[in-house]
């Protein structure tokens, strides 16, 4: 069965930091470029940062540029979001997803983070 | 950068009637990334509709993908109960390389 599994969200205050993890299993990891995408209580979708399959290249929406960083493990088949200096209008649930030809045909269940003093 | 608007906001029909969505973007898109998702309250997205018009795997061919340059649907010809969901088209930018979401359309049971 192909899955993705997200984890490590959570409550943290503003300014805090918070790594997300997502981890793939039923196809080749290794192959494929991975996504995150977040969405706000009540609103639409946000892709946030892609990393290719060998972590050769790295985009970032510009709302998170500087403050995320995505990487992965492909040993561990696993993707990484390290989030810093987050914010009120960070808290989303967030989802990693596969990249097929630049669209996204398996995503996560999300994980939610909440940012809040 | 490329913004992608959805209409309507909100779309209300029964059963049994077509549905049609638009996706409108700021600038002529490349069909071959241009995407349809369906989200159900507490569930993740679902790829419906890839390449503008080729549909994902398993999904119904009441389902159906059009449109090119700026302007694009999603048509669901007869629908189900089990439609009724919130619809994002999808779009990436490989100038840019950057994607972007509509602002979606709720599809509604009227």
């Amino acid at each position: 069965e192909l899955l993705l599994v997200e984890s490590g969200g959570g409550l943290v205050q503003p300014g805090g930091s918070l790594r997300l993890s997502c981890v793939a299993s039923g196809f080749p990891f290794n192959s494929y470029t991975m996504n995150w995408v977040r969405q706000a209580p009540g609103k639409g979708l946000e892709w946030l940062s892609y990393i290719t399959s060998s972590s050769s290249t790295l985009y970032y929406a510009d709302s998170v540029k500087g403050r995320f960083t995505i990487s992965r493990d492909n040993a561990k088949n696993s993707l990484y979001l390290q989030m810093y200096s987050l914010r009120v209008e960070d808290t989303a649930v967030y989802y990693c997803a596969r990249d097929r030809t630049r669209h996204f045909d398996l995503w996560g269940q999300g994980t939610l983070v909440t940012v809040s003093s | 950068d490329i913004v992608l608007t959805q209409s309507p906001g909100t779309l209300s029909l029964s059963p049994g009637e077509r549905a049609t969505l638009s996706c409108r973007a700021s600038q002529s898109v490349s069909r071959s990334y241009l995407a349809w998702y369906q989200q159900k309250p507490g569930q993740a997205p679902r790829l419906l509709i890839y390449g503008a018009s080729s549909r994902a795997t398993g999904i119904p061919d009441r389902f159906s993908g059009s449109g090119s340059g700026t302007d694009f649907t999603l048509t669901i010809s007869r629908l189900e109960p089990e439609d009724f969901a919130v619809y994002y088209c999808h779009h990436y930018g490989s100038s840019s390389a950057m994607h972007t979401f509509g602002q979606g359309t709720k599809l509604e049971i009227k």
